[in-house]
């Protein structure tokens, strides 16, 4: 039984470039969120979606990101034009729908390095 | 606003116990939560407490939850070297659509 899986597990980027960050939840979760981890700190929620529906994306930054989880695929979180202070681990978490957040399972995480 | 604040750093020997503290500030979270985090790894979740509950044992862990002071604590018993990790205490928002974590207390497990 596959967990979250996120591709790719490490990704460098120069600045300006565009990241693409993909997330496959645990088969039959419906839910998926996406957290961001600074170096030495904790995660920071970003975005919860659900299929072809964001339902909270207070933590996304105004500018340059966006996440989708369509009908089909992964979960995508796009990083437009990166910039050296968007290094950081990306992880996604997925949950059935019944539970929410209550019972997030986590990815491995993206570590993205912008140069 | 919600915070969740943790000591950043304990050290202790193979076989002590572990208390690792947290304190937040939504005393309207259903849950409160306990994640570990290995090197390159995502998090796991190690066990949860319900808002209603005082205390909650699971073989060699056990939460403590003082909600008149916004104290959640997570003990070790018998720590061994293989608990070595970061430790995240989380709450969830007020929406319930998202969990907040503390910076995580790093453990570290001497033989």
């Amino acid at each position: 039984n596959a967990g979250v899986m996120q591709n790719p597990r490490h990704l460098v980027r120069r600045r300006g470039q565009e990241a693409r960050l993909r997330c496959s939840p645990v088969k039959g979760h419906s839910h998926v969120y996406w957290y961001r981890q600074l170096p030495e700190e904790g995660l920071k929620f970003m975005v919860y979606l659900q299929k072809e529906n964001i339902i909270d994306e207070s933590g996304m930054p105004k500018e340059r990101f966006s996440a989708e989880f369509p009908k089909e695929g992964p979960s995508i979180l796009r990083i437009q034009q990166v910039v050296r202070g968007d290094s950081a681990a990306y992880f996604c978490a997925s949950s059935p729908p019944a539970s929410g957040i209550y019972e997030q399972y986590f990815g491995p995480g993206t570590r993205l390095t912008v140069t | 606003g919600e915070d969740v604040e943790q000591s950043l750093f304990l050290s202790v020997r193979e076989g002590d116990s572990s208390v690792i503290n947290c304190t937040y500030t939504d005393s309207s979270s259903t849950y409160l939560y306990w994640y570990k985090q290995e090197p390159g790894a995502g998090l796991q979740l190690l066990t949860y407490i319900f808002s209603n509950m005082d205390m909650k044992q699971d073989q060699r862990l056990t939460v403590l939850l003082n909600k008149k002071d916004k104290h959640l604590s997570l003990r070790i018993a018998d720590t061994q070297t293989g608990d070595s990790a970061i430790y995240f205490c989380a709450e969830s928002t007020q929406a319930g659509t998202a969990l907040i974590f503390g910076k995580g207390t790093t453990l570290s497990v001497s033989s």
